[in-house]
């Protein structure tokens, strides 16, 4: 089946620039989603199709995919987005939907 | 806005069945272009989709659990179900449900863009 490979952790100060990656065989061909959860919460969607914003969710994250590796970036981080990151697809091979194991995201 | 809530039993024993109701509120199940699923995450860990279903009943099941998973719908009361069988530890997790995002009657849509508080269920005698 198909697998998602995140990094387990990313630090970075305040105001920087965090990058998040989810690789996977291909995955250029697949639209990828991003997920937020902070401890005690239900995840949040906060990137779909890629490179797709919901409404509300600030312009600072964005996402991008290429080759083998899909990307959530967050600009100008915050102490707000420590979180734990989830990427996500549907694998339409299977028909399943394949979660990557999550990325701590830790803000010094 | 769109609004969606877990519940059943918190405490399940081992070699029984879990069972889990969502309830949605704030707008119709039955809408189309829309799929509706469980995910569970046991705790200090990853999230895991269970399964997905479709208003008219067309399933999607993760095949790890899919010998011990139903997934149905009743449109009547706006609700959806998950019925695991065979529990054991390994199945305590936080369970919740979510809607995908639009997408066509064959397949789910994109990503889970609205999901529930999320119910803890432990298996434990």
């Amino acid at each position: 089946s198909y697998v998602l490979t995140q990094p387990p952790s990313v630090s970075v100060a305040p105001g920087q620039t965090a990058r998040i990656t989810c690789g996977g065989n291909n995955i250029e061909n697949k639209s990828v989603h991003w997920y937020q959860q902070k401890p005690g919460q239900a995840p949040v969607l906060v990137v779909y199709d890629d490179s797709d914003r919901p409404s509300g969710i600030p312009e600072r994250f964005s996402g991008s995919n290429s080759g083998n590796t899909a990307t959530l970036t967050i600009s100008r981080v915050e102490a707000g987005d420590e979180a734990d990151y989830y990427c996500q697809v549907w694998d339409s091979s299977s028909d399943l939907v394949v979660f990557g194991g999550g990325t701590k995201l830790t803000v010094l | 806005q769109l609004q969606l809530q877990e519940s059943g039993p918190g405490l399940v024993k081992p070699s029984e069945t879990l069972s889990l109701t969502c309830t949605v509120s704030g707008g119709s199940i039955s809408s189309s272009s829309y799929y509706w699923g469980w995910i569970r995450q046991p705790p200090g860990k990853g999230l895991e989709w269970i399964g997905s279903i479709y208003y008219s009943g067309s399933t999607y099941y993760n095949p790890s659990l899919k010998s011990r998973v139903t997934i149905s719908v009743d449109t009547s009361k706006n609700q959806f179900s998950l019925k695991l069988s065979s529990v054991t530890a390994a199945d305590t997790a936080v369970y919740y449900c979510a809607r995908h995002g639009p997408g066509g009657v064959a397949t789910p849509g994109p990503g889970f863009d609205y999901w529930g508080q999320g119910t803890l269920v432990t298996v434990s005698s």
